[in-house]
Order: C-alpha cells, then sequence, then structure tokens
C-alpha cells in the first residue's frame, strides 16, 4: 500500500489526554497530509506538509497539531483529547504537484 | 472551501449490471480524482483526470473530466460483488495548491450489490 503505515491503528482514551499518532512513509515522497473521516463528511483536511519542519493548516485544524522533522514520518498530535474528535484518521502522501494522493489505512481513535 | 457534490449517495444494483456516479462543484476543478474504500481501509486511486474532456479508463471503470470543468463522472460496467464500497471524488483544495495543499473530497456513493 504505497509504503505508508500508520500507528497505532486503533486507540480508545479519555478526555483531556495527549494524544500523538504517527505516519510513517518508505516512499521518499516531499507531500505528506492528515485527514479525518467522519459519517456524513466524508474526508476533511487537518493538516499537511510539503517538506521537512514545512507543515500548514488544513480546514479543520483547530485542536490538532503537526511535526515532521525527518522526511518519512509525520506526526499529528491532540494536545487535550476531545470526544468531537472521535474519528478516523488517514495519512495521505504524494510526489509532486500533478500525482494523487496514496492512503495509508487508518487509525480508528476514540474518545470517551 | 470548495464543495463536491455527489450522487447517488447510495445505489442497491444486481451483479452485472452497469454503474453511473457523478461529482458536481460550483467551481472550476483542474484535476479530477475518483478513490475507492472498503470497509477499514484507506481509499484507494481509481482514476485521475487531469484535463477537461477527458475520457479515461481502468479495466471496467470509466471516468470523464466534464467539459465545463465542474464535474466529473464515474461509469462501472457490468458490475461484480468485489465492486461493493464507497466511491469518492475528489479534487485539489485550492488551483493555486496545485494539490500540495491537500485535495477536497465529495462525501461519497456506497455502491451494494444484491446477488
Amino acid at each position: 500500500d504505497a509504503g505508508i503505515t500508520q500507528s497505532p491503528r486503533h486507540k480508545v482514551t479519555e478526555t483531556g489526554t495527549p494524544v500523538t499518532l504517527r505516519c510513517h512513509q518508505t516512499e521518499n515522497h516531499r507531500y505528506m497530509y492528515w485527514y479525518r473521516q467522519d459519517p456524513g463528511h466524508g474526508l476533511r483536511l487537518i493538516h499537511y506538509s510539503y517538506g521537512v519542519k514545512d507543515t500548514d493548516k488544513g480546514e479543520v485544524s483547530d485542536g490538532y497539531s503537526v511535526s515532521r522533522s525527518k522526511t518519512e514520518d509525520f506526526l499529528l498530535t491532540l494536545e487535550s483529547a476531545t470526544s468531537s474528535q472521535t474519528s478516523v484518521y488517514f495519512c495521505a502522501i504524494s510526489d509532486s504537484l500533478r500525482e494523487a494522493q496514496h492512503f495509508g489505512d487508518g487509525t480508528r481513535l476514540s474518545i470517551l | 472551501g470548495q464543495q463536491l457534490n455527489q450522487s447517488p449517495q447510495s445505489m442497491f444494483i444486481q451483479e452485472g449490471e452497469d454503474v453511473s456516479m457523478n461529482c458536481t462543484s460550483s467551481s472550476i476543478f483542474n484535476t479530477w480524482l475518483w478513490y475507492k474504500q472498503d470497509p477499514g481501509e484507506g481509499p484507494v486511486l481509481l482514476i485521475a483526470l487531469y484535463k477537461a474532456g477527458e475520457l479515461t479508463s481502468n479495466g471496467r471503470l470509466t471516468a470523464q473530466f466534464g467539459i465545463t470543468r465542474k464535474d466529473s463522472f464515474l461509469n462501472i460496467s457490468a458490475s461484480i460483488p468485489s465492486d461493493v464500497g464507497i466511491y469518492f471524488c475528489a479534487g485539489p483544495v485550492s488551483d493555486s495548491g496545485g494539490g500540495a495543499d491537500g485535495l477536497t473530497f465529495g462525501k461519497g456513493t456506497h455502491l451494494i450489490i444484491q446477488p
């Protein structure tokens, strides 16, 4: 699957706790993305990265932060998780502006 | 942001039937992408369209980039059980970003095949 690994695949945690999701790629692609998928909303962009240490906000970035210290890793952090952040989170990568994105298998996050 | 409207929301068809679904937008897109998602997995790219009027096939799948650049269509011929899933259209968040600043997705068409 395009060399993308998301971890963990499933997580259950409590409101107010910090959570970090990891996306690791072996393709050496420049661009990386985090999306969330919720019923009735499709996939929505949270944050994206266009290079090491270069990140920017997407449509639904409130409550999330990201970091990219190496080409292969893109971390998504929920500083203080809320129940509204219960969702399935997908990482995607692409190599050029015209190339379509390829997705990981997702992380199912439940916040109680 | 730009919104993509997919229809129908769901389709119940018999195996062997042809399927048609579409995606429309109030904004112009320079790229249209079609993805399929199976349960528990991430979306998988089916077809990418980069030019208005373009018609592209991938096996039994055919997609077209509308001439107005505000719509796209996906057709599946002679459906089989493994075609079941959710089909999404997508396009770049912004024209200036060229896709580097992410994709915007439709809400999907659920395809259900009855035996």
